[in-house]
């Protein structure tokens, strides 16, 4: 059964840093890899979706690389601001079912 | 403008009595889905549609039910629900199957009392 991880649970960091957020998957028959942000209280937004022959998307200052064999994902943010904070999940799609799996997310604050 | 709309935002009830939880894009996509977020049990997929008339049962389907008669609907569907069913719930669309990027709701805060 896939099982979808994410470390650090929380991160807070100064404004203006570079932060990596990590998404780690064990089967790896997957069809893609989507990246997500939640603001409280609110939807889930994509941000970047890599496709299985793919090894990284590029959107902004948000630059997501996908390593399939090995069953990782990092989530690169440049120069991190206020705005960032949020939690950002990652999500697999099973390549056979199409069903899409969730990891528990990273908690991002950005202080000041 | 593009949108998932997701009606009522939020909703009690009492346990058995049966409730619909509407889900409608404007986007043409041909792939919806639902979703229950739980604290320390994250997002979790309920049912999913790859076209009209085609559904098929995510991680917990179990208590719920769906149908996809127009392209643009996908309502969920509680029978009989209970106290474990309160959730925060989501639907989702994308233009075709795994290729494009989800579109979520705004959610359904649903309480079962």
């Amino acid at each position: 059964k896939q099982e979808v991880t994410q470390i650090p649970a929380a991160l807070s960091v100064p404004e203006g840093e570079n932060l990596v957020l990590n998404c780690s998957f064990t089967d790896s028959a997957i069809y893609n890899l989507q990246w997500f942000r939640q603001d409280p209280g609110k939807g889930l937004t994509s941000l970047l979706l890599i496709q299985s022959s793919q090894r990284e998307q590029t959107s902004g200052r948000l630059n997501a690389s996908l390593d399939k064999s090995s069953g990782r994902s990092t989530l690169y943010i440049a120069a991190s601001q206020p705005g960032d904070s949020a939690t950002y999940l990652c999500a697999v799609l099973m390549d056979s079912s199409y069903k899409l799996i969730f990891g528990s997310g990273t908690r991002l604050l950005v202080r000041p | 403008e593009a949108q998932v709309t997701q009606n009522p935002r939020y909703l009690i009830t009492v346990t058995g009595k049966k409730l619909t939880v509407t889900c409608s894009q404007n986007m043409n996509h041909e792939y919806m889905s639902w979703y229950r977020q739980d604290p320390g049990l994250g997002l979790r997929q309920i049912y999913y549609s790859m076209n009209v008339e085609v559904t098929d049962k995510g991680d917990v389907p179990e208590g719920y039910k769906v149908s996809r008669k127009e392209k643009r609907n996908f309502p969920l569907i509680l029978e009989s629900p209970s106290p474990n069913q309160t959730s925060l719930y989501f639907c989702a669309s994308s233009f075709r199957t795994g290729a494009e990027k989800l579109f979520f709701g705004s959610g359904t805060q649903l309480s079962v009392l």
